[in-house]
């Protein structure tokens, strides 16, 4: 059984592109939420879609906005860029029918923005 | 609002020394919390979870963690600390409620060196 997993591992861009990560769910899991991983910092909640609708969202600006397909994988976009914008993005998979249920975490894409 | 605190975003020990790792939440509501590990360039990989059961928690690897809500503390704690144990752990929070879509409050993490 695969885990979550996401692509592509690594990426830099410059300063006012656009990038798109992609994740896919745990099998089995219906709800995916993101999170961006700053160096030395704890992950922070960027947004959480479930039956492709944004559910929840933490405190980032609209140029992070996402995307959740009928098969539950999910995208995150992130329109011009800041350098601040450089960091870990975590994508996490869960079950929303089990309250108790456990976020299954997939391995990142490393973003850097030059 | 949620968040936690761990003390000390550097701990050492020796191998085959007690390993305690500290948390403090701080919530409105009964919380759930866990306890996960990230090693260099992975993802996070969940050690453990309190989710209002039993309030002493085992986990994998020999991790464990008591839920004391009088102190409004979760520490994590292994009897005997190994080499492969070094690593990043970051205490969580998440509110209860309905779904296993809650989102998670992360501390900033502390850093496990384990020495010979």
């Amino acid at each position: 059984d695969a885990g979550v997993t996401q692509s592509p591992t690594h990426l830099i861009k410059t300063r006012g592109q656009q990038v798109t990560l992609r994740c896919s769910p745990k099998s089995g899991h219906d709800t995916v939420s993101w999170y961006q991983q700053a160096l030395g910092q704890g992950p922070q909640f960027i947004f959480q879609y479930y039956e492709e609708e944004e559910r929840q969202r933490g405190n980032f600006p609209d140029r992070f906005s996402g995307h959740q397909f009928p098969n539950y994988s999910s995208e995150l976009n992130v329109n011009a860029l800041l350098l601040g914008d450089s960091a870990l993005y975590l994508c996490a998979s869960t079950r929303d029918r089990i309250s108790t249920d456990t976020q299954y975490f997939g391995p990142g894409t490393r973003l850097t923005v030059l | 609002a949620q968040s936690v605190t761990q003390l000390g975003s550097h701990v050492s020990v020796s191998e085959g020394a007690l390993v305690l790792l500290r948390c403090n939440y701080s919530s409105s509501v009964p919380p759930y919390l866990f306890w996960y590990v990230q090693y260099p360039n992975q993802g996070l990989q969940l050690l453990l979870k309190y989710t209002s059961a039993a309030t002493l928690v085992k986990g994998i690897n020999g991790f464990e963690a008591e839920f004391k809500k009088s102190e409004t503390s979760f520490h994590l704690t292994k009897p005997s600390a190994h080499m492969s144990d070094a690593a990043e752990y970051f205490c969580a929070v998440s509110p209860q409620g309905a779904g296993g879509g809650n989102k998670l409050t992360f501390g900033t993490g502390t850093q496990l060196k384990v020495e010979l």
